[in-house]
């Protein structure tokens, strides 16, 4: 069960795009359609942004999106908005039948 | 309203048990697979326990198996999370989350464990 990985930070200014990688294994993230990414701010609960690797929750801007490919997921933020600036965490399902976090991603809107 | 509280959390010491419950409202907690997630002070979310809609599947991270229970009571839209032989790693915040779509799309606010001597 070792955690996803995840850069520690990425940094963009408002309106650039930014993607934050999530890498995993063939149990992991290879195999499973199973990835979500998590948006929290400090204090605060986390947030579902992206669901099954792709599918976006009701109420989240069509600016976040989701891709895979082989052991990798990916979280592409589009025209940045200062409040997009927290800490992004994937999660897949595993082989074993357990749930795998990565170790988050601190993102600073410039 | 849709919603998840926790309670049960505090100052235990090291060996000591504890045990968590989570109350839901604005929905029918048999109807959802539920989790246990964790984030110690500063650090990232950890993903601690699951189990299924009729509790009669359970599954663990490593660092809890044998030491953590999760449950739910079905009937009092409950879920908890019994934990023994406490060690001073599992000082964390303790959310738990609705199962949906293989995503956690709701959370509580979650509640403070801390243990120390």
């Amino acid at each position: 069960q070792s955690a996803l990985t995840q850069p520690p930070s990425v940094s963009g200014s408002p309106g650039q795009s930014v993607t934050i990688s999530c890498t995993g294994t063939s149990s992991d993230v290879g195999s499973y359609n199973r990835v979500s990414w998590y948006q929290q701010s400090p204090g605060t609960a986390p947030k579902v942004i992206i669901y099954e690797v792709s599918n976006r929750p009701s109420g989240v801007p069509d600016r976040f999106s989701g891709s895979k490919s082989g052991n990798t997921a990916s979280l592409t933020i589009s025209g940045l908005q200062a409040e997009d600036e927290a800490d992004y965490y994937c999660n897949s399902y595993t082989s074993d039948s357990t749930w795998v976090f990565g170790g988050g991603t601190k993102l600073t809107v410039l | 309203e849709v919603q998840l509280v926790e309670s049960g959390g505090g100052l235990v010491q090291p060996g000591g048990s504890l045990r968590l419950s989570c109350a839901a409202s604005g929905f029918t907690l048999r109807s959802y697979w539920m989790h246990w997630v964790r984030q110690a002070p500063g650090k990232g979310l950890v993903w601690v326990s699951q189990i299924n809609k009729d509790a009669t599947s359970t599954k663990y991270a490593d660092s809890v198996k044998g030491r953590f229970t999760i449950s739910r009571d079905n009937a009092k839209n409950t879920l908890y999370l019994q934990m023994n032989s406490l060690r001073a790693e599992d000082t964390a915040v303790y959310y738990c989350a609705r199962d949906g779509h293989y995503a956690y799309n709701v959370w509580g606010q979650g509640t403070l464990v801390t243990v120390s001597s």
